[in-house]
């Protein structure tokens, strides 16, 4: 089974600064997809970024990027020029592809709350 | 517009009470899920369906159950047998390789 782990159970940033959270993942799979989503107090779950593990390219979505180090199993996603809209959870997951045939259900990790101070 | 609709947004269970959440979709996706999310915690995979009146325990499943009789339809029942059913539930749908869209949650408290 896959495991996800975000080591970082808080972390600040000031505003228009940059912070990059931490996602390490324990898989056998060759073929898998990653995910950054985002809850703010709302709760709802918003995708913030994926990534497809056989493109060597970091994936980005404006000021959203992906550090993606497929040996060293490890993805995280770094903001830029950080806003007060930033602040909520953010969680790291895990999908396997279709062809290991394993349902497509996320595995998700424990979460980062990500404070962004004014 | 498209979406998936969760509710009611809060719901209370009595002692010995089943209860069901309902989760719709117009996005007319194949698979649902449901997730239970504790308080400063990830979410869980409790039940699964990748097609209609087909699904699939996930990890959580024990004191829960489902069924997928429609397409756009896949509503969760919290039995009595859910020891500790307080918390925050995430429906979410999902088409092929797309990422899943999620509900905005339901959440379940004990009188």
């Amino acid at each position: 089974a896959q495991t996800v782990t975000q080591s970082q159970p808080e972390m600040s940033v000031q505003e228009a600064e940059t912070v990059t959270l931490s996602c390490t993942y324990d898989t056998s799979e060759s073929d898998y997809y990653l995910f950054w989503y985002k809850q703010p107090p709302s709760r709802q779950m918003i995708l913030v970024i994926r990534q497809e593990a056989y493109k060597q390219q970091n994936a980005t979505e404006n000021r959203f990027s992906v550090n993606f180090q497929k040996a060293a199993k490890s993805f995280s996603l770094k903001i830029s020029d950080s806003q007060l809209g930033d602040a909520a959870m953010y969680f790291c997951a895990y999908r396997s592809a279709p062809l290991h045939n394993a349902g497509n259900m996320l595995t998700f990790g424990g979460g980062t709350r990500l404070m962004v101070k004014p | 517009d498209g979406g998936i609709t969760q509710s009611p947004k809060y719901l209370f269970r009595k002692e010995g009470q089943n209860v069901t959440l309902s989760c719709e979709q117009n996005l007319n996706h194949d698979a649902m899920y449901w997730y239970r999310q504790d308080p400063g915690q990830g979410l869980r995979l409790i039940y699964y369906s990748q097609i209609v009146n087909d699904f699939q325990k996930g990890d959580i499943a024990e004191g829960y159950s489902v069924s997928r009789e429609k397409k756009e339809s896949f509503p969760l029942t919290v039995t009595s047998a859910q020891k500790n059913p307080t918390a925050f539930y995430l429906c979410a749908s999902e088409q092929g390789n797309q990422p899943q869209h999620f509900g905005d949650g339901t959440r379940l408290s004990i009188l």
